[in-house]
C-alpha cells in the first residue's frame, strides 16, 4: 500500500514569507508525528497528534510554528514569518497507535531553505 | 529532561560485526528502537525493545538493559549497504514525545 506522504519535497523562500508543509500519513494511522532534521543532525521531535488532538505541542521552536490534522489524517505545518533558521528537512511519520517507540513510518521529508 | 548519547561516528571492516551503543536519561520509560537512515533518505525502523534482553532480526539484533539505561545496536556480516546512520529512541513520561538520539554514522570499509 501506498506510504507516507508529503508535499513538496522542497521549498526555497524568502525571509519573512509564510510556507505549509503538508503529510499524508498511511491510510488507518492514528499517530502522526513531525520531526526536523538539520544537515547532519539528529530528529528534533515538533509535535504529535493521536487523531486530530495535539497532546503535546512542547517541541514546536516558538509561536510562528502551528500544526493541524483533520479528519484523522491530514496534517498541514505552518511556519510563519520564515527565519534562515527553520531551513531543515521537516518529517513527517504515522504510526497505527500512539506506542511512539514503536515503528513509525516515515515519509521522505520536504527541504526547506529560507533565503 | 530525556536525552540519548551515541557515538558520532564507526568505521567497520565489510563482513565484520559492529556495536553501536546508546545511553539514556530519561523520567520515564516505553521502550527503546532503533531506525537506519541512509544519506537523503527518511529513517526506517530496525528494532525495538520494551524489555531488557536481546532482540534478534536477521542481521540485526539490539540490546536492552533498563537498569544501566543502556542500549545496544548489533550489526553483523557488514554489508557495504549498511553505511548509514543509526538512530536510537525512546518514549518516555506518559506522553506521546519521542526522542531521538544523537545518530551515529556507520562507514562499512572493503
Amino acid at each position: 500500500g501506498a506510504g507516507v506522504s508529503q508535499s513538496p519535497s522542497n521549498k526555497v523562500t524568502e525571509k519573512g514569507k509564510d510556507v505549509e508543509l503538508r503529510c499524508d500519513p498511511i491510510s488507518g494511522h492514528t499517530a502522526l508525528y513531525w520531526y526536523r532534521q538539520s544537515l547532519g543532525q539528529g530528529l528534533e521531535f515538533l509535535i504529535y497528534f493521536q487523531g486530530n488532538s495535539a497532546p503535546d505541542k512542547s517541541g514546536l521552536p516558538s509561536d510562528r510554528f502551528s500544526a493541524e490534522r483533520t479528519g484523522g489524517s491530514v496534517s498541514t505545518l505552518t511556519i510563519q514569518r520564515t527565519q534562515q533558521e527553520d531551513s531543515a528537512v521537516y518529517l513527517c511519520a504515522s504510526s497505527p497507535t500512539g506506542q511512539g517507540t514503536y515503528e513509525q513510518y516515515f515519509g521522505p521529508g520536504t527541504r526547506l531553505t529560507v533565503t | 529532561g530525556q536525552s540519548l548519547e551515541q557515538p558520532s561516528e564507526v568505521t567497520a571492516v565489510e563482513g565484520a560485526i559492529v556495536q553501536i551503543n546508546c545511553t539514556y536519561q530519561t523520567s520515564g520509560f516505553y521502550g527503546l528502537s532503533w531506525y537506519q537512515q541512509h544519506d537523503g533518505g527518511a529513517p526506517t525502523f530496525l528494532s525495538y525493545n520494551a524489555l531488557d534482553g536481546l532482540e534478534e532480526t536477521g542481521r540485526f539484533s539490539s540490546f536492552l538493559s533498563r537498569s544501566d539505561s543502556y542500549g545496544y545496536l548489533l550489526l553483523q556480516e557488514l554489508q557495504m549497504k549498511d553505511s548509514a546512520s543509526y538512530f536510537c529512541a525512546h518514549q518516555s513520561g506518559g506522553y506521546q514525545k519521542v526522542t531521538f538520539g544523537t545518530g551515529t554514522k556507520l562507514q562499512v570499509i572493503p
